[in-house]
């Protein structure tokens, strides 16, 4: 069974950058039939995708995000990385990570536990 | 920026059929996934292609997508279906989501 576990950081300081690790066990982050990607939400609030990486490193992000957010992939280890730099309190959130098939239409099938992420100023 | 607009919240009666709108410019022409999530859980994908169920969600989930408008419609509604729910589709590459209809059961 696919698992996925989000680590990082529970705190980080405003203006600074957060930095998170999802952590994929069960099966091999080096599929091409996967995309990876991370997902957040606001306490109370709803769900906003951040970006997803491909197995060759290949990003997409949100355009709203994207001057901020920098993904990776360690097939080593079999994890991806998220960064966020200047982060300020809204960017406060749970922050998931979570599996997407390659093919058109299809949505995260698998997801973390999510971990929870405060800015402090 | 490409939008996805949900009604806050839905009511329905135990048995009854719910129905959650997802509306975006021209959404038919793209596909919908619908997910549900409880108090404290993650996610649950329950939709996907705008009318496939993966394995294990119970057939009285269904979906459907035409002109600007998706639909979650969930027949014979239970108690354990009181959740939010959240449509999502692809801009492209780009992720969105709806900004997600809470479900009471009543």
């Amino acid at each position: 069974q696919l698992q996925l576990q989000e680590s990082g950081p529970g705190l980080v300081k405003s203006s600074e950058t957060l930095s998170l690790t999802c952590t994929v066990s069960g099966g091999s982050i080096s599929s091409s039939l996967y995309y990876w990607g991370w997902i957040r939400q606001p306490p109370g609030k709803g769900l906003e995708w951040i970006g997803n990486i491909y197995y060759s490193g290949t990003t997409y992000y949100n355009p709203s995000l994207k001057s901020r957010v920098t993904m990776s992939v360690d097939t080593s280890k079999n994890q991806f990385s998220l960064k966020l730099s200047s982060v300020t309190a809204a960017d406060t959130a749970l922050y998931y990570c979570a599996r997407r098939v390659t093919t058109s239409g299809m949505g995260f099938d698998y997801w973390g536990q999510g971990t929870l992420v405060n800015v402090s100023s | 920026s490409y939008e996805l607009t949900q009604p806050p919240s839905v009511s329905v009666s135990p048995g009854q059929t719910a129905s959650i709108t997802c509306s975006g410019d021209n959404l038919g022409n793209k596909y919908a996934c619908w997910y549900q999530q409880k108090p404290g859980q993650s996610p649950v994908l329950v939709i996907y292609k705008d009318n496939k169920r993966p394995s294990g969600i119970p057939e009285r989930f269904s979906g459907s997508n035409s002109g600007n408008t998706a639909t979650l419609t969930i027949s014979g509604t239970q108690a354990m279906d009181e959740a939010d729910y959240y449509c999502q589709a692809w801009e492209g590459s780009t992720g969105v989501f709806g900004g997600g209809t809470k479900l009471t059961v009543l």
